[in-house]
């Protein structure tokens, strides 16, 4: 398993302004993850952070809008930028281990962001 | 279609009872399949992960997956209050590169 911290945990935001989404893991990680989980809603992936080179981007979202670093294999950010109240929701990091790799995967709290 | 398709619910049973949460994927090469349950205003934390076809039993909790109908569940034996949760169904497809992909969860509410 993995202690997992994100920041910030909770903010409110101004249209159009952008916000960076931290988060430390507290130890070495291959696979990281960001997910969203609009309200009422399941996860949806946004990107895979890889270390040392650009995030891989689903379907749906651009680098444009959402930029993920990987400076190392215990931290990430992502930024929501040019927000708008679309993008009102909880933002969550996440790590896989285990035989499963992706699929065992352990969450940070998530970062719920309201957009005004 | 979804990928991963699950019944919203609220599905309600009583204390002691057993709940049974289902769930249909759509890509036939799915190899893996992973139950989280995620508490009101928390994370999700993973409870069971299935491979083969079958029951998987871990405690309180039994896993079950067909790959013939594409169909997992997720059985809870002596249902708690505590157990009253969003429970999500996930699957790691056969062309989506290890990525994981969650249902939209089903609520299940034990009722005392």
């Amino acid at each position: 398993s993995a202690v997992i911290s994100q920041k910030p945990s909770r903010d409110i935001c101004q249209r159009g302004t952008s916000l960076t989404i931290q988060c430390q893991v507290d130890s070495q990680v291959t696979m990281m993850f960001w997910y969203r989980q609009q309200p009422g809603q399941s996860l949806t992936l946004i990107a895979t952070a890889n270390q040392g080179s650009e995030a891989t981007y689903e379907s749906g979202f651009v680098i444009d809008k959402f930029p993920i670093s990987r400076p190392n294999l215990t931290f990430s950010t992502l930024t929501v930028s040019n927000m708008s109240p679309e993008d009102s929701s909880i933002y969550l990091c996440s790590v896989g281990f285990g035989q499963g790799g992706t699929g065992e995967l352990f969450f940070g709290e998530g970062s719920r962001l309201t957009v005004l | 279609q979804k990928e991963v398709e699950q019944n919203s619910g609220p599905l309600s049973v009583p204390e002691g009872a057993i709940a049974s949460l289902n769930c249909t994927y759509s890509d036939r090469g799915s190899q893996s399949f992973f139950w989280y349950r995620q508490y009101s205003g928390k994370s999700p934390e993973l409870i069971m992960f299935i491979y083969s076809n079958g029951d998987k039993e871990d405690g309180r909790f039994t896993a079950q997956l067909n790959k013939a109908s594409q169909y997992v569940s997720l059985l809870i034996r002596d249902s708690q209050p505590s157990d009253s949760a969003t429970y999500l169904c996930a699957a790691i497809g056969s062309s989506n590169t290890g990525k994981l992909i969650f249902g939209q969860g089903t609520t299940l509410q034990v009722k005392p």
